[in-house]
């Protein structure tokens, strides 16, 4: 049975600092991996998709790395902002029916 | 992006009547979509499956009688909490499969049950 794990559980750091989230998998046969925002009392924004053949991501001042066989993977946020509080989830789908395995998630507060 | 929405966004009820949420695919067909269930602080807990036309595939422990789901149109999926408790209480999530398995939400719905 897949197993997500995030850590650290939260983070607060200052406005401008570079930060890196981290997510881990026990089994790393996966298809994908996701990783979502969610902002309190709010649904899932997806932020970044790693194909399980693809080693990063990037999209802004985001940039998601994928390595399957250590079954690890980060989301680095370059100059965080007051905006990118929010609860990060990370999510792998180990089959091609698509059900997704969700971390904890990793609870972010940016100071300014 | 493909977008989903949930309706409604927030429900109060009392025990022992039933809730209807609706997802649905906006600008997309999606054969498959999902069900969560979250609870305060803690992460999505899958519930179930629902494919576009046959029966929805419930995870260990979920009961089907409880939380009916159809999936009578490529674009719309709906979650009916029957004769529903304050247990119940929770946010519930769908979520659509497009191309490659990538998973896009709706926003959520708050359900309270009194």
């Amino acid at each position: 049975k897949q197993e997500v794990t995030q850590i650290p559980a939260a983070l607060s750091v200052p406005e401008g600092e570079n930060l890196v989230l981290n997510c881990s998998f026990t089994d790393s046969a996966i298809y994908n991996l996701q990783w979502f925002r969610q902002d309190p009392g709010k649904g899932l924004t997806s932020l970044l998709l790693i194909q399980s053949s693809q080693r990063e991501q990037t999209s802004g001042r985001l940039n998601a790395s994928l390595d399957k066989s250590s079954g690890r993977s980060t989301l680095y946020i370059a100059a965080s902002q007051p905006g990118d509080s929010a609860t990060y989830l990370c999510a792998v789908v180990n089959t091609n029916a698509g059900k997704s395995t969700f971390g904890d998630g990793t609870t972010l507060t940016v100071k300014p | 992006g493909a977008v989903v929405s949930q309706h409604p966004s927030w429900v109060i009820c009392k025990s022992g009547t039933s809730v209807k949420i609706e997802c649905r695919s906006l600008d997309f067909q999606a054969t498959t979509m999902f069900w969560y269930r979250q609870f305060p602080k803690q992460s999505l807990m899958l519930m179930a499956t629902s494919n576009e036309g046959s029966k929805a595939t419930y995870e260990q422990g979920v009961e089907k009688d409880k939380f009916l789901i159809n999936h009578a149109s490529l674009t719309l999926s709906t979650l009916t909490v029957t004769s529903a408790h304050p247990e119940d209480s929770s946010f519930y999530i769908c979520s659509a499969l497009i191309a490659f398995h990538e998973q896009y939400f709706g926003p959520g719905t708050r359900l309270t049950v009194t």
